[in-house]
């Protein structure tokens, strides 16, 4: 079974800082990786994914995040936050053919601060 | 570029009645999946159909049943109502080229489902 922990249920940020929102996951296969962002009332809109090509991902908006095995992270980062950031985020994982449901986070809010 | 689509986007019912969900997948998608977010929850996974059949199954209860049909949309109907099945239910689609690393599932708007 896979599942997946984000580590900070909620983050605050000033415009133009640095984001970081961790994320740890837990596999006995070598795991999909997501990471999904929704805005208020909205639906799920996926930021980046990581499927073993590349352990660094670039994603929309100038997202990413590394896949580090040895730590068993997939924190997802942004140099420089901007007011649109404003969202909740959630970490998943999918397991492999046959298995593909999503199991989600519980999701990290991010705050931007003007 | 065509999206998921999902209807109807709000419902209110009373407890005890049904509700039907559809869902319209983007085109050349074979594969459903259908999850549920509760408030202020994270979306829990409930059932999947892959070239019409259902793949997997989560923790759906016995009142909801689904299926998809031949042109690929699926419907998600749920009997006996109560006021726990509250929340916004997600229609997602994968594309057919899995293997080639296209795994991702791409999220309807949702559907807002209110029972009274």
């Amino acid at each position: 079974a896979q599942s997946v922990t984000q580590l900070d249920s909620h983050v605050s940020v000033s415009e133009g800082t640095p984001v970081l929102l961790r994320c740890n996951y837990s596999s006995s296969y070598s795991p999909s990786l997501f990471w999904y962002v929704q805005h208020p009332n909205k639906g799920l809109q996926l930021l980046l994914k990581y499927t073993s090509a590349a352990t660094l991902v670039k994603g929309i908006n100038g997202f990413e995040a590394e896949f580090k095995k040895s730590e068993t992270s997939f924190h997802l980062t942004k140099p420089s936050a901007h007011m649109s950031d404003a969202a909740e985020y959630f970490c998943v994982v999918s397991g492999n053919f046959g298995n593909e449901k999503l199991t989600f986070g519980t999701g990290t809010r991010l705050t931007i601060i003007p | 570029a065509a999206g998921v689509i999902q209807s109807p986007r709000h419902l209110i019912k009373e407890k005890r009645e049904t509700a039907t969900l559809k869902c319209y997948p983007i085109p050349r998608h074979d594969t459903v999946y259908w999850y549920q977010q509760g408030p202020g929850q994270d979306p829990q996974f409930l059932i999947s159909f892959y070239e019409k059949m259902q793949s997997d199954k989560g923790s759906i209860p016995d009142r909801f049943s689904a299926q998809q049909f031949s042109d690929y949309h699926s419907e998600l109907n749920m009997s006996s109502l109560e006021l726990g099945d509250s929340a916004l239910y997600f229609c997602a689609s994968r594309p057919l080229n899995w293997l080639a690393g296209e795994n991702e599932q791409y999220f309807g708007p949702g559907t807002r489902l209110t029972v009274t």
